[in-house]
């Protein structure tokens, strides 16, 4: 069965330094989505992707954060510099669209900023 | 803005029991379909069970299910017999809009 790959499953930065976090979606998706949740808390949205530019993205996404697709297999989350409170579980999600509404979610990232 | 409620932040159930969790989405539109996700301790996050709104029977799926009132724009999930391995965190989520609920956190009990 097709499934959406994450790596690294955990990455440990120092603070101020730039993180990019791989996705590999299901190959015939076309809406693809990072979410974090921090330790204990509950998911949030950060961003979604249609058509080679982001759709939609919340308050959390801002200049820090970038996206990517750069060979139309990988998804990236690119983080600039990163702070003590980027350390959660970012989850990539993708969806195939055209009816079909179920995301499915990758393992996660674990960053841990120290 | 449209919001999901969970209710309930922990809920205990013995083993082989029934258990149902709370989910309402705030919304004006007449449209809309209902996630239930389970995230047990490792992390992932794995998909249960779908509910469009007009859809005309409860969706079912093994032994999850949905108590679904539409009034109420609510589809509570209901997982019958449980099992040890049920205990985690439940969200609940809209398919056109990226918002998660708050999670219900199940614990089953031997």
């Amino acid at each position: 069965e097709p499934e959406v790959t994450q790596t690294p499953s955990h990455q440990v930065t120092q603070m101020g330094q730039e993180v990019i976090l791989r996705c590999v979606p299901i190959s015939n998706h076309l809406y693809f989505y990072w979410y974090r949740q921090i330790l204990g808390q509950k998911v949030e949205f950060l961003v979604s992707f249609y058509n080679n530019e982001i759709s939609e993205k919340s308050e959390i996404f801002d200049d820090q954060f970038s996206v990517e697709r750069p060979d139309g297999s990988n998804f990236t989350l690119k983080i600039r510099s990163t702070k003590l409170e980027d350390s959660a579980m970012y989850f990539c999600a993708s969806n195939g669209g055209q009816g079909s509404y179920e995301q499915y979610f990758g393992p996660g990232t674990r960053l841990t900023v120290t | 803005a449209q919001k999901i409620t969970q209710t309930q932040p922990g809920m205990f159930v013995q083993e082989k029991e029934a258990v149902t969790l709370d989910c309402t989405y705030d919304t004006s539109d007449q449209s809309y379909g209902l996630f239930w996700y389970k995230q047990p301790s490792s992390g992932e996050m794995i998909f249960l069970i779908y509910q469009g709104s007009y859809d005309e029977q409860n969706a079912t799926e093994g032994r999850y299910s949905l108590n679904f009132q539409k009034a109420r724009k609510s589809a509570n999930l209901v997982i019958s017999a449980s099992q040890l391995g049920d205990s985690a965190m439940y969200f609940c989520l809209p398919y056109d809009k990226v918002i998660f609920g708050p999670g219900t956190s199940l614990s089953v009990i031997p």
